[in-house]
């Protein structure tokens, strides 16, 4: 079983704060994704990285960074936290599906809920 | 401008009926489709999913439809549980763009007892 973990559940933190979220996956899968979730916008993808150090903008990478120094750890960082940036955050991992004839399925952590006041 | 679409935010079924969750998508370069549930305080699973060389995937309850055509696709579950009450998202994939997924704004479902 896939299993991907997230460091937090519910984090509570004040405008202007530096944000950490970590994501951890046993699967050994290349991929790892970070995405924000938010009524009627769906999931949408912040950040993803196909490999150690590698890393690619999604399509709302604004205010946010990532850092990947190992294979199984992806972390988010919110470098100056704002109001704006209140959500659920996800994130997924997956197998490089192109070379091993896989689907694309992506696996998801329980995510972590974000409030900045 | 949103590439995967479902139009209904939310849909109210009774338990034992069928229920009909729908999607579009508008870009011709996804080839691979994935429905996701989730509950609320919970991570998306992954349910079906159905690749463009099909029009039509079965597991159990659970049937995804595609109709290349008209950029459609539709999630049939019957018979509908109280426990199938969640989100569902739809989600797509380009051959060409690595493993990325574009997904819809998720639809609400809710199974009556």
């Amino acid at each position: 079983d896939v299993k991907v973990t997230q460091s937090s559940r519910y984090l509570v933190k004040r405008t202007g704060e530096k944000v950490f979220l970590e994501c951890v996956q046993d699967m050994d899968h290349e991929n790892m994704f970070w995405y924000r979730q938010d009524p009627g916008l769906g999931l949408r993808l912040i950040y993803f990285s196909y490999d150690v150090k590698m890393k690619e903008k999604g399509d709302i990478p604004e205010g946010y960074s990532v850092s990947r120094e190992k294979k199984e750890r992806f972390s988010l960082i919110l470098e100056s936290a704002s109001t704006n940036q209140t959500s659920m955050y996800l994130c997924a991992s997956s197998l490089r599906s192109a070379q091993r004839g896989a689907g694309y399925e992506q696996y998801f952590g329980p995510g972590t809920r974000l409030t900045v006041t | 401008d949103q590439q995967v679409k479902q139009n209904s935010p939310s849909l109210s079924v009774q338990e034992g009926r069928i229920s009909i969750l729908n999607c579009d998508y508008t870009n011709s370069m996804f080839d691979y489709f994935l429905w996701y549930k989730k509950y609320p305080a919970e991570g998306p699973t992954f349910l079906i999913s159905i690749s463009s060389i099909k029009d039509k995937n079965e597991d159990g309850r659970f049937t995804v439809f595609l109709n290349k055509s008209a950029k459609h696709l539709s999630l049939h579950i019957v018979p509908s549980q109280p426990g199938d009450s969640a989100v569902y998202f739809c989600a797509a994939s380009a051959h060409n763009a690595g493993n990325m997924l574009t997904f819809g704004g998720g639809t609400r479902l809710m199974v009556k007892p």
